[in-house]
């Protein structure tokens, strides 16, 4: 199994840019996490989605962030426009719902720079 | 709300001995799961090991077990013969039963293993 898969690795980009992060989560996990980490607080939720569905936005900080998943293998999570203070790291998270053996596995991450 | 507190921002251990890291939880919930996770400078997060709340035993994987307190809302990990490679920041994780999988993490105890 080649585990959940983020895109890209890292990501530069400048004030005002659209940036879009990219995450396949395990095949057969029906729940899909996206966290960001920062120094300051932590790993903060930010949206999950089950089975495709959109279960609870409330961690998304503004407007200018948007989340999506058109299908079970496939998600994004969009920011325009970009600004200095969204400079984290973004995790994208997998899991198998209502099964008895909830874990949740991660992605390595993509560490995103705002300049 | 449920809410989980690491009191420990930093530790340190002497190469081979033991360590524990505290953790505390809130909820009113009955049924609910508990995770320690690893990040090593990697950033990758693993799983390092899970309770069910309804299992008075406590887990162990190898080196590492827990003593889960549930009246007390305790779950701390111990490190034994720690190595080097046991050098990370350690996240306490709780997820509620039959709710889509929602975790809610600690702030996290930086662990370094001194040779």
């Amino acid at each position: 199994d080649a585990g959940v898969i983020q895109s890209p690795r890292h990501e530069v980009t400048e004030m005002g840019q659209e940036v879009t992060l990219r995450c396949k989560p395990i095949s057969g996990h029906n729940s899909l996490f996206w966290y960001r980490q920062t120094m300051m607080r932590g790993l903060e939720l930010l949206i999950y989605f089950n089975n495709n569905v959109p279960i609870d936005d409330s961690g998304m900080p503004e407007d200018r962030f948007s989340a999506k998943m058109p299908n079970a293998s496939f998600s994004t999570l969009k920011i325009q426009p970009s600004e200095p203070r969204d400079s984290a790291v973004y995790f994208c998270a997998s899991s198998i719902g209502g099964s008895g053996t909830e874990k949740l596995f991660f992605g390595s991450g993509t560490q995103l720079s705002v300049l | 709300a449920q809410t989980v507190t690491q009191s420990q921002p930093e530790m340190s251990v002497q190469e081979a001995e033991t360590v524990t890291l505290s953790c505390t939880y809130d909820t009113s919930e009955n049924n609910y799961y508990l995770f320690w996770y690893k990040q090593p400078p990697s950033r990758q997060m693993i799983l390092v090991i899970r309770q069910e709340a309804y299992k008075q035993q406590n887990a162990t994987e190898n080196r590492f077990s827990v003593n889960f307190q549930k009246a007390a809302k305790s779950f701390s990990l111990k490190i034994s013969d720690s190595q080097l490679g046991d050098t990370a920041m350690y996240f306490c994780a709780f997820m509620r039963s039959n709710t889509g999988n929602q975790f809610y993490f600690g702030t996290g105890t930086s662990l370094t293993v001194i040779p």
